[in-house]
């Protein structure tokens, strides 16, 4: 059980262009998910908060209107890099935690994202 | 603000040779303490959570310990496929939104060799 997908698991764009991330709870429902970003051998960094039905909440630091984030329901959220330029290369997460659960956070496989 | 230090770095065993990873933290309360397990190019596997000062969990061959300070992740007689980098997260007391939040530490490297 607690298992999060991500798709794509990479995708390398054009300077300018948007990329949507998918991060789906397979067989729990998840009233929050998280995004994290993680450079080489560097740890996560919590970008933002993201809960059903709600505006997610950003991290200090994080331009809300450069990473948007939707979540859907109650199995999907959605981030969205908006004007990607190299500087966005990284490796993105996500977490689901589970509705009634404890605090455990399970996370997704992740997206590499390459921006030329 | 909430910290997590985790030494060290990077770490290199024989097989069979048991060893302790360790996670100082400083945290104005803590809801929970969590191990995870990256393998290269993967996301986080989840291990333990530990909620109290004093408590234990052991999975295999691992076993997680913790203070008020710190926690250890003991490997015992380990083996080449316990070979990733092992991180370690604090969760503070909070409101929802704040208390589900996790600080990471920048992991150690663990490298089992033949």
């Amino acid at each position: 059980g607690a298992v999060v997908s991500q798709h794509p698991s990479r995708v390398i764009c054009k300077s300018g262009t948007s990329v949507k991330i998918e991060c789906r709870s397979l067989d729990f429902q998840a009233t929050t998910m998280f995004w994290y970003r993680q450079f080489p051998k560097q740890s996560l960094m919590l970008m933002a908060t993201s809960n059903e039905g709600s505006k997610a909440t950003y991290e200090q630091g994080v331009e809300k209107d450069k990473f948007l984030i939707n979540h859907a329901s109650l199995t999907l959220s959605t981030l969205t890099v908006t004007s990607a330029h190299p500087e966005d290369s990284s490796f993105y997460i996500c977490s689901a935690r589970a509705l009634l659960e404890t605090n455990e956070q399970f996370f997704g496989p992740g997206t590499r994202l390459t921006v030329l | 603000e909430d910290q997590v230090t985790q030494s060290p770095e990077a770490l290199r065993l024989q097989e069979g040779e048991s060893s302790s990873l360790n996670c100082s933290y400083t945290v104005s309360g803590l809801r929970g303490l969590f191990w995870y397990r990256q393998d290269p190019g993967k996301g986080p596997e989840f291990l333990f959570t530990l909620y109290s000062a004093g408590e234990e969990k052991e999975k295999e061959r691992l076993k997680a310990t913790l203070t008020k300070k710190e926690s250890f992740l003991h490997i015992t007689a380990p083996k080449p496929e316990d070979s990733a980098t092992y991180l370690c997260a604090v969760q503070a007391v909070g409101l929802t939104g704040g208390g589900n939040k996790l600080t990471f530490g920048t992991g150690t490297q663990l490298k089992v060799e033949l």
